[in-house]
């Protein structure tokens, strides 16, 4: 299998701008996870999802953060609009179940800078 | 809610040396404990966990680690020390498997020649 796949790697942006991350899940896992990593907060919990379904996403830090998973294989984290302040590196993380009773599947990041 | 405490944001070992990264948890009930090592410009990939049974945990690349619950503990260790274990460690934490993970801030390791 690929592993969980996320795109951009890289993304720049000028504040103001809308901002897509997208993540594709290992097949098969039926839940999913984004995380936030900054130095400051170390890395943090957005939303995850169970079976496509959103479960908890308190840890959204604005409304200008929103997510959705519309099929098993596909999901995506989009801000609008984006702020300096909201440079980080974004993972998603998929699973068989969600408190990683089975392993906990991370993609490679999207490393978002906010000018 | 269950929380994880780290101790120390950067640890640094001689190669060959004891490798001892500390984790504290809090949780309300059996915790789930895990570590994840993450290196330069990756995702985190999983070194061992702990869900129920033998308190001594092995991992990959020659680490492991004991819950101990009276003292909330769940430590990583190695008897020696490689340069290829530079890295940054994560601890996590999981509600009896019920809950999604939380993250300690995590510990940088650096081995010196």
């Amino acid at each position: 299998d690929a592993g969980v796949i996320q795109s951009p790697r890289h993304e720049v942006t000028e504040m103001g701008q809308e901002v897509t991350l997208r993540c594709k899940p290992i097949s098969g896992h039926n839940s999913l996870f984004w995380y936030r990593q900054t130095m400051m907060r170390g890395l943090e919990l957005l939303i995850y999802f169970n079976n496509n379904v959103p479960i908890d996403d308190s840890g959204m830090p604005e409304d200008r953060f929103s997510a959705k998973m519309p099929n098993a294989s596909f999901s995506t984290l989009k801000i609008q609009p984006s702020e300096p302040r909201d440079s980080a590196v974004y993972f998603c993380a998929s699973s068989f179940r969600i408190g990683g009773a089975g392993e906990l599947f991370f993609g490679e990041g999207s490393r978002l800078t906010v000018l | 809610a269950q929380s994880v405490t780290q101790l120390g944001s950067h640890v640094s070992v001689s190669e060959g040396a004891l490798v001892l990264l500390r984790c504290n948890y809090s949780s309300s009930v059996p915790p789930y404990l895990f570590w994840y090592v993450q290196y330069p410009n990756q995702g985190l990939q999983l070194l061992l966990k702990y869900t129920t049974g033998a308190t001594l945990v092995k991992g990959i690349n020659g680490f492991e680690a004991e819950f101990k619950k009276s003292e909330t503990s769940f430590h990583l260790t190695k008897p020696s020390a490689h340069m290829s274990d530079a890295a940054e460690y994560f601890c996590a934490v999981s509600d009896q498997g019920n809950t999604p993970l939380v993250f300690g801030k995590g510990t940088r390791l650096s081995v010196i020649a």
